[in-house]
Parts: structure tokens; sequence; C-alpha cells
């Protein structure tokens, strides 16, 4: 399977600030994909990272708040924007192979104070 | 909406005994199924999927998993733990042909104990 970077592993940001989660693929891949997973919880769907086009998201999450740029097939970027301490999340990259199957990133956790 | 059950938040267990983790799933059309694992400090790991055939899966290190559609269920099991299968499972689902991305259940926590 591919190879899933993000940079940066790990943040401790400040209440209202932004930062950009970088998602770096080793072959290009039509789909990418951004998740949450919040302390304790499951994985969350953010949205979906279309290469030359806006990002398709999900029922609660929206393009002012989260950002998504796909300029090619083996890079992404997720901004997280004005944040608040409910955002303190993993956030994932994600890609699809195999025809539906997904493969994680070792994903970014926030600290939002 | 698709949602995802798992039966047990954390599942305690002794080395060698066996392992059933429970998921069922709502969604009523032809879905595709998934397990993942996620050890402590990394990150998440496909360890089965089933899209057709036969509902019994064979996964990597000595996990199956079976789908009984009338159920909607999609178990994963282990006749023998051992200590390194301490982590996360979570079962997720999709259905690309209707349109629904994966959604992912609540997820199992799974301690064995040495």
């Amino acid at each position: 399977s591919a190879v899933i970077s993000q940079k940066p592993s790990r943040d401790i940001c400040q209440r209202g600030t932004s930062l950009t989660i970088q998602c770096q693929v080793d072959s290009q891949v039509t789909m990418m994909f951004w998740y949450r997973q919040q302390p304790g919880q499951s994985l969350t769907l953010i949205a979906t990272a279309n290469q030359g086009s806006e990002a398709t998201y999900e029922s609660g999450f929206v393009i002012d708040k989260f950002p998504i740029s796909r300029p090619n097939l083996t890079f992404s970027t997720l901004t997280v924007s004005n944040m608040s301490p409910e955002d303190s999340s993993i956030y994932l990259c994600s890609v699809e192979e195999d025809t539906d199957t997904q493969y994680f990133g070792p994903g970014t956790r926030l600290t939002v104070l | 909406a698709q949602s995802v059950s798992q039966h047990n938040h954390h599942v305690i267990l002794s080395e060698a005994a066996s392992l059933e983790l429970g998921c069922n799933y709502s969604y009523g059309g032809t879905v595709n199924l998934f397990w993942y694992v996620q050890y402590p400090g990394q990150h998440l790991q496909l360890l089965l999927k089933y899209f057709s055939g036969d509902p019994l899966v064979k996964g990597i290190k000595g996990f199956e998993a079976e789908f009984i559609k009338s159920k909607f269920s999609f178990n994963l099991r282990k006749p023998s733990v051992q200590w390194s299968d301490t982590a996360e499972y979570f079962c997720a689902v999709n259905a690309p042909n209707y349109g629904q991305n994966f959604v992912f259940g609540p997820g199992t926590r799974l301690s064995v104990l040495p």
C-alpha cells in the first residue's frame, strides 16, 4: 500500500489561531480524505479532498472552518481555522487504494489551549 | 443515515483466550465491510475486509471475520489472543455504489493480560 506521511505529527496551539496539516503520499492516488478522531471517540469523515476542485464536505463540516487544498495527486492540506479547545483531536488523512479500501496516515495530534 | 455499532467498549482477556468482537451496521443495501486496528502509539491499519464471496474472511495476524447478511453483522474473531493484540479495533462500512462514504464504529478497546 501507499506510504502516507503527515506533518506536523503533533502541535499545541493557542485559541483563535489556525494550523495547516500536510499529507504526502508516495504515489499518485485519486481519492484522499480527511478525518477527525476526537479524544476517546471514533473517526469522523470531514471531507473528500478533490484534485483540481473544491473539497466535498460531510454534514457538520464547512469550508470556512476546515479549508482543504489538493494541488496534485500526491499532496493535500487541511487547515483548522480559528481554533478552539473543542478542535483538539487527531486529524488523519487517508487514501483509497485497491478500490474502495482506505489506508491511513499516522495522524496529527492537535491540542488547542 | 448509515450507522455502525460495536458491542463492547472495552474487552479484557488473558493470553490464549478466544476473542470475538461484535459489529453491526444499519445499511440495507450492498456494503463493503472492514476491520481496522490501532495499536498503542501507531496509526490505523487495515486488518481485513469483505466485499463479496466467501463470508468468512481471513486477515493478518490470525484474525478472521464472518459476514452474516441476515444479521447485518461482521464480527471479528481470533482463536487465541496474544499480549501484542492489545489495541483499539474499529469496524467500518461503506457503500460506494450508493454514495456512502466510510462510516466507522465507536471502537472496542482490547486489553490482553500477559
